[in-house]
């Protein structure tokens, strides 16, 4: 069974970092590109960044780029997301998506993880 | 970077009605690379459909996809107490890869 397990979010003031991971299971993690979304409830579902299976192709949303960086440890099958200078624009829950390929090309989010929530606020 | 939007913005319907939920592309959508979520309260979104028309694994048959270029519909035959949810469309074919607002199926 897939499992995806984000943690890491929380509360913080505007400028401050924070570091969301997410642990994978129940499948070969070093075969699929893995993928960051977020959702507000004025906003919806909005991409923020993806990660090839080898690290190779990476990107950002435009909100994010600069601020936010995204990795991955195959041997530990874990995904990352640093986010720095945060705002209170990047209050969201966020969510760990597994692609259905190993691309960064297609990103058809068949997995989900239950998402982080991450408030920046002062 | 290619726009969704999806209409309408809630459907009130009752048990055994059809949904048809549409969603709309600022740009064609090449290769049909649309897919449809279904997300209940409290929980992340589920994978129902891929280019535009092939359901997920697990997903049963009364969900159907179809549309191109454009233009996209999701079609719920005949609804079941647990299709009451909200209903994100996403486009793959190009960055920024982008979701449409979603459409919630209520009880009426």
């Amino acid at each position: 069974e897939v499992q995806l397990v984000e943690s890491g979010g929380g509360s913080v003031q505007p400028g401050r970092s924070l570091r969301l991971s997410c642990a994978a299971s129940g499948f070969t993690f070093d075969d699929y590109a893995m993928f960051w979304v977020r959702q507000t409830p004025g906003k919806g579902l909005e991409w923020v960044s993806g990660i090839s299976w080898n690290s190779n192709t990476i990107g950002y949303a435009d909100s994010v780029r600069g601020r936010f960086t995204i990795s991955r440890d195959n041997a530990k099958n874990s995904l990352y997301l640093q986010m720095n200078s945060l705002t209170a624009e990047d209050t969201a829950l966020y969510y760990c998506a597994k692609a259905a390929g190993s691309g960064y090309h297609f990103p058809l989010f068949d997995y989900w993880g239950q998402g982080t929530l991450v408030t920046v606020s002062s | 970077e290619i726009v969704l939007t999806q209409s309408p913005g809630t459907l009130s319907l009752s048990p055994g009605q059809r949904a048809t939920l549409s969603c709309r592309a600022s740009q064609t959508v090449s290769n049909n690379f649309l897919a449809w979520y279904q997300q209940k309260p409290g929980q992340a979104p589920r994978l129902l459909i891929s280019g535009a028309s092939s359901r997920a694994t697990g997903i049963a048959d009364r969900f159907s996809g179809s549309g191109s270029e454009t233009d996209f519909t999701l079609t719920i035959s005949r609804l079941e107490p647990e299709d009451f949810a909200v209903y994100h469309c996403q486009q793959y074919v190009s960055s920024p890869w982008t979701f449409g607002q979603g459409t919630k199926v209520e009880i009426k």
